[in-house]
């Protein structure tokens, strides 16, 4: 099993802050996807990160690959109550990707 | 726009009894998944299948079968349910198992073993 810690588990933050999600692995992958999944739905994917230091962003969500491809760090700049979910890191190798624990956001008004 | 489509959505089981889970995908995508989602344990997976006519055991197996019936179909079956295997059930499809691809997700079926 290749294992994705992810942290902070829970997050509850007020609406303009700014935080920082992590995903770390003593695996090597691949590729790394991030998902975000609401209650009573199914993960939706948020951005797939492939190279090593590799940076993506997507409004104000910014995503990055570590150099070494182990772990992975998603940023949200001024959060707003529609970010609120369950965010999950999910790493590839071997045809399988292998998904963390999420971190929990709540975004209040 | 179906996309993944996966059935019941609830169920209620007796220990021992056994069910199937139906999954569909209307994307024409070559590869299927079941995974169960436990809290604090993340999505895990059961078992997949890269291409029609083949079928892989994922992280855990154990207690599940699994039938690609035909490109669109993938479902999974509990032949005796114990209470360890109440969870969320999640069937996805993607182009390809390659890496990269975009896994689609159904909406979840919530099982409960009693």
């Amino acid at each position: 099993t290749q294992l994705l810690e992810q942290s902070p588990q829970f997050l509850s933050i007020q609406e303009g802050e700014n935080l920082t999600v992590y995903c770390n692995s003593s695996s090597v992958f691949s590729s790394l996807q991030w998902y975000r999944q609401e209650p009573g739905e199914g993960p939706v994917l948020l951005v797939t990160v492939v190279t090593g230091g590799e940076v993506k962003k997507l409004k104000r969500l910014t995503f990055q690959f570590g150099d070494a491809r182990k772990d992975s760090s998603l940023h949200i700049t001024a959060a707003q109550p529609g970010d609120t979910g369950l965010y999950l890191c999910a790493g590839y190798n071997f045809n399988k990707f292998y998904f963390g624990s999420g971190t929990k956001l709540n975004v209040k008004p | 726009n179906a996309g993944v489509t996966q059935t019941p959505k609830f169920q209620v089981l007796k220990t021992g009894q056994s069910m199937t889970l139906q999954c569909a995908q209307d994307m024409n995508h070559n590869s299927m998944y079941w995974y169960r989602q436990d809290p604090g344990m993340g999505l895990r997976l059961i078992y997949y299948s890269a291409s029609e006519g083949t079928t892989d055991k994922g992280e855990v197996p154990n207690g599940y079968n699994v039938s690609r019936l035909n490109k669109r179909e993938f479902s999974l079956r509990l032949e005796s349910a114990a209470p360890s295997q109440t969870s969320v059930y999640f069937c996805a499809s993607s182009e390809s198992v390659f890496s990269g691809n975009t896994i689609y997700f159904g909406e979840g079926s919530w099982l409960t073993v009693v």
